[in-house]
């Protein structure tokens, strides 16, 4: 137990349909993370966000949208996905880092997504 | 950004010390060294990080050469749970890009009974 919580676990979606991976922290952190991880590949870095404000979006396809209406919680909205978003979709929190000596980052168990 | 380089597998015996090595020659003098694990079908987990002196604690040690360009992650004595992938990362506090923390492929450990 992390202390990062996502749900659902597992979720199997049409391309046509429009669901939502949620994921929770009450660390404390301000600091809140998207990765996703394909089959036999290093995770990648989706979005970040700080209080609350999103710093980083590395170039995701906007099929995926996350929102983050608190530092507690993190939502990653899908729809129109296709086969190749198929992965496990992993969120994790940390203290706001800038000025701090190294803060570890707190992952959940990730949604295994399959889009059929 | 300063990359790391580790070996795509290792193996080890249970019971036994495992040593696992990560290069990073472009360190910069604000990185710090950080090691994640991750367990089959699970989120990775944080196991230990350092600047300069080696660390211990309950999971693992951290040795880092003396210029830095090198550190060995060392389980004292490998578990069948030890048995997952370890990534070792770089990173700066006072960057901005802080935040990201990159990972790479890791080193695959198999833990043998």
């Amino acid at each position: 137990e992390t202390g990062v919580t996502q749900t659902p676990r597992h979720l199997v979606m049409g391309m046509t349909n429009k669901k939502s991976l949620k994921c929770e922290q009450h660390l404390g952190h301000n600091a809140m993370y998207w990765y996703k991880q394909s089959a036999k590949k290093p995770l990648e870095l989706m979005f970040v966000y700080n209080f609350k404000e999103q710093t980083e979006n590395n170039s995701v396809p906007s099929r995926f949208s996350p929102e983050c209406p608190n530092s507690s919680h993190l939502f990653l909205h899908l729809h129109t996905l296709q086969p190749e978003d198929s992965a496990l979709y992993l969120c994790a929190s940390s203290p706001t880092s800038t000025g701090q000596i190294s803060p570890e980052a707190f992952f959940g168990q990730g949604t295994r997504l399959t889009v059929v | 950004d300063a990359k790391t380089t580790q070996p795509n597998s290792m193996e080890s015996n249970e019971e036994e010390p495992v040593h696992l090595p990560c290069n990073h020659s472009t360190i910069s003098g604000t990185d710090y060294i950080h090691w994640y694990r991750q367990l089959p079908s699970q989120g990775p987990e944080y196991v230990i990080h350092g600047l300069t002196s080696n660390v211990n604690n309950r999971m693992a040690s951290l040795a880092i050469a003396e210029d830095r360009k090198s550190s060995t992650l060392i389980l004292h004595r490998a578990t069948l749970r030890d048995a997952a992938v370890y990534y070792c990362i770089l990173r700066d506090p006072l960057s901005g890009s802080a935040r990201q923390l990159t990972f790479g492929s890791g080193t695959q450990l198999t833990v043998l009974p």
